[in-house]
């Protein structure tokens, strides 16, 4: 599996924008970037996906750069409850397959 | 429309008795993913399965853990003899059939084995 790096966590003020990166220099053309985040004591919960072009939906938007080794994930106006360990992930698009978590990116939210 | 059921959500065994772990997916998807979460851990997959078939077993224990998903009902983990270190979060997700670009996993809300 392709790997990702994240910072191991970050800081963000209530209601502010927040930026996450995600760097994978080694995806291939068949890889779907994957994020899903971990809220404390819950399960991980889907967020977004794309594959080269941006993608927004009601939760954050996803840009993805030019050459695809990296990307970015935006959460307009971060709230409490998006303090959570937020992952990106290669997802192969061949089959079905096992999502490969990495150790996130660790997102505090503070008034 | 429910998600992915998992129960129990919080399981204590003895040393050396047996837990099973159940997980019904959503309805309509015909694949099952499990993971385990150590304590301040990352979540590690263990085992992929279909419609009475494994397809991906790489990331379990060679003993003690078994997995199935009967043509009807819902998946279990099984963990035979149970000891400390099995103690853990277990998350159970599914998948629909189809294009995997289409779609995000769905993850239910963990069992949690503790072991004393």
């Amino acid at each position: 599996d392709a790997k990702t790096t994240q910072p191991n966590s970050m800081e963000s003020n209530e209601e502010e924008p927040v930026h996450l990166p995600c760097n994978h220099s080694t995806i291939s053309g068949t890889d779907y970037i994957h994020w899903y985040r971990q809220l404390p004591s819950q399960g991980p919960e889907y967020v977004i996906h794309g594959l080269t072009s941006n993608v927004n939906n009601r939760m954050a938007s996803l840009a993805i750069a030019e050459d695809r080794k990296s990307s970015t994930l935006i959460l307009h106006r971060a709230t409490l409850r998006d303090a959570a360990v937020y992952y990106c992930i290669l997802r192969y698009t061949g089959t079905a397959s096992k999502l490969t978590f990495g150790t996130g990116t660790r997102l505090q939210v503070t008034l | 429309n429910a998600g992915v059921m998992q129960n129990p959500r919080h399981l204590v065994r003895r040393r050396g008795q047996e837990a099973r772990l159940r997980c019904s997916p959503m309805k309509g998807h015909s694949h099952v993913y499990w993971y385990r979460q150590l304590p301040e851990e990352g979540l590690k997959f263990m085992v992929y399965l279909q419609k009475e078939n494994i397809i991906d077993e790489s990331g379990m224990p060679k003993e003690r853990f078994s997995a199935e998903f009967p043509k009807e009902g819902p998946s279990i983990l099984r963990i035979q003899q149970v000891v400390r270190g099995d103690s853990a979060a277990y998350f159970c997700a599914s998948s629909p059939t189809g294009r995997v670009s289409d779609y995000g996993y769905t993850f239910g809300s963990g069992t949690r084995l503790t072991v004393v």
